[in-house]
This record gives C-alpha cells, sequence and structure tokens, in this order.
C-alpha cells in the first residue's frame, strides 16, 4: 500500500462550486504539505502543517483553507473554485527528527479540472 | 531574482553520456538540498539528498554541492531513455521551515 494517499486523484468541478481533496498518510510524519503544480512554474507550496496545531500559509495560500483532522490526514479546500485553480495538486510529508528531516514524500496526486 | 533557479532546458544527451544539471540558490544561509525526478503526470520522487560541501554519489548518480558558489549539480553518468523526466531542484532556504523548489529542468535521454 502506497504511505501516502490523495483523494479523489481526478476532479472536474465547475466555477462557484467548494471542493475537498484529501490526504492520508502511514508514514507516521508528523509534517505535511499542500503543493500545486501548473506546468513549467514547479512546485508552489500552498500551506502546511508541522503538527495537528500548527498550520502556516505558504506562497499562494489565497482561495484555499486547510484541515488537519489528525497526525495522518490533512486536507485542502477550495471554498469556491476558479477556473485558474485548474492544476495538478499534491501532497507531502516529512519526518520531523534524524538526518532525513527536510526530505519530503510525496502522494500520486490529484488533477483538478476547474469549469 | 528566484531563489532557486534552474535553466528549464530541454536538455538531450545520447543514451550512454553523462546529463549534467544545475541549480543556483540565492540564500547563503541554505542548509539542505534535493534532487527529485518527475515522470510526466506522476509525482516527483526524491533522488538525492546532500547537506555539506563536496560530492554525493549513488550509483549512476553523482550530486555535487558548493556553497561558496551557490550552486549545487546532477550528474547522471550512463544515462538511459528510462531518465527522460523532469529534475526538480529544492532547496531549504535559510530559517525557512519548508523547501524552495525550482521550477525543474526537462531532460531527454535520446535512443
Amino acid at each position: 500500500d502506497a504511505d501516502v494517499t490523495q483523494t479523489p486523484r481526478n476532479r472536474i468541478t465547475k466555477t462557484g462550486k467548494r471542493i475537498m481533496l484529501e490526504c492520508s498518510q502511514t508514514k507516521g510524519h508528523d509534517r505535511m504539505y499542500w503543493y500545486r503544480q501548473d506546468p513549467g512554474l514547479g512546485l508552489q507550496l500552498i500551506y502546511y502543517s508541522f503538527d495537528v496545531k500548527d498550520i502556516n500559509k505558504g506562497e499562494i495560500s489565497d482561495g484555499y483553507s486547510v484541515s488537519r483532522q489528525a497526525q495522518a490526514k490533512f486536507s485542502l479546500s477550495l471554498e469556491s473554485a476558479i477556473p485558474n485553480q485548474t492544476a495538478l495538486y499534491f501532497c507531502a510529508t516529512s519526518d520531523r527528527t534524524g538526518p532525513g528531516t527536510d526530505t519530503q514524500y510525496f502522494g500520486p496526486g490529484t488533477r483538478l479540472t476547474v469549469l | 531574482q528566484k531563489e532557486v533557479e534552474q535553466n528549464s532546458g530541454p536538455l538531450s544527451v545520447p543514451e550512454g553520456a553523462i546529463a549534467s544539471l544545475n541549480c543556483t540558490y540565492s540564500d547563503r544561509g541554505s542548509q539542505s538540498f534535493f534532487w527529485y525526478r518527475q515522470y510526466s503526470g506522476k509525482s516527483p520522487e526524491l533522488i538525492m539528498s546532500i547537506y555539506s560541501n563536496g560530492d554525493k554519489e549513488d550509483g549512476r548518480f553523482t550530486a555535487q554541492l558548493n556553497k561558496a558558489s551557490q550552486y549545487v549539480s546532477l550528474l547522471i553518468r550512463d544515462s538511459q531513455p528510462s531518465d527522460s523526466a523532469t529534475y526538480l531542484c529544492a532547496v531549504r532556504t535559510g530559517s525557512a521551515r519548508q523547501l524552495t523548489f525550482g521550477s525543474g529542468t526537462q531532460l531527454t535521454v535520446l535512443p
């Protein structure tokens, strides 16, 4: 089984709809991240969480919100989707301690299309 | 100036050649450096991490870090068509609590 899972894998929605993307992990990591990827732009950080009570905005948080329901679950919501939020969304996790502290492990991604 | 810069490519090399990918960063206090490989439509997967100046080798891959010149590179020896992908450089800059990614270099290995 995959260590980091994302649901749904693909989603088509309409402008103005609320949508939630979910991420779960079995790696036991404290830290979780949400990124979006647009063609040619690399990965842009939306939100990150270092534990259940520590949630922080990334470089492009406008239009998004998150919820850290448990150590293993981190959800991303688009309150009112717009077409320029069409992108590939990745969840990632990393460990809090040890030599690989900053190493991030990615989920399979969610391809979101907003019409 | 972007915090982490990569040549977007595309970079093409023949099979069996050495592919050289470069990344520069702006923050001298950067601590941790990573190379990820990403196939089209797939998630990034870690290839190498490097934390100290010098070279680090893992199989056909060598990461090179030069903090004085603020660059990190990835060499792929005996390149294979299966190495064709986008390579992302990531840096934990200064006191930041998260990674900053470059925009990636697209590599094509020609059979």
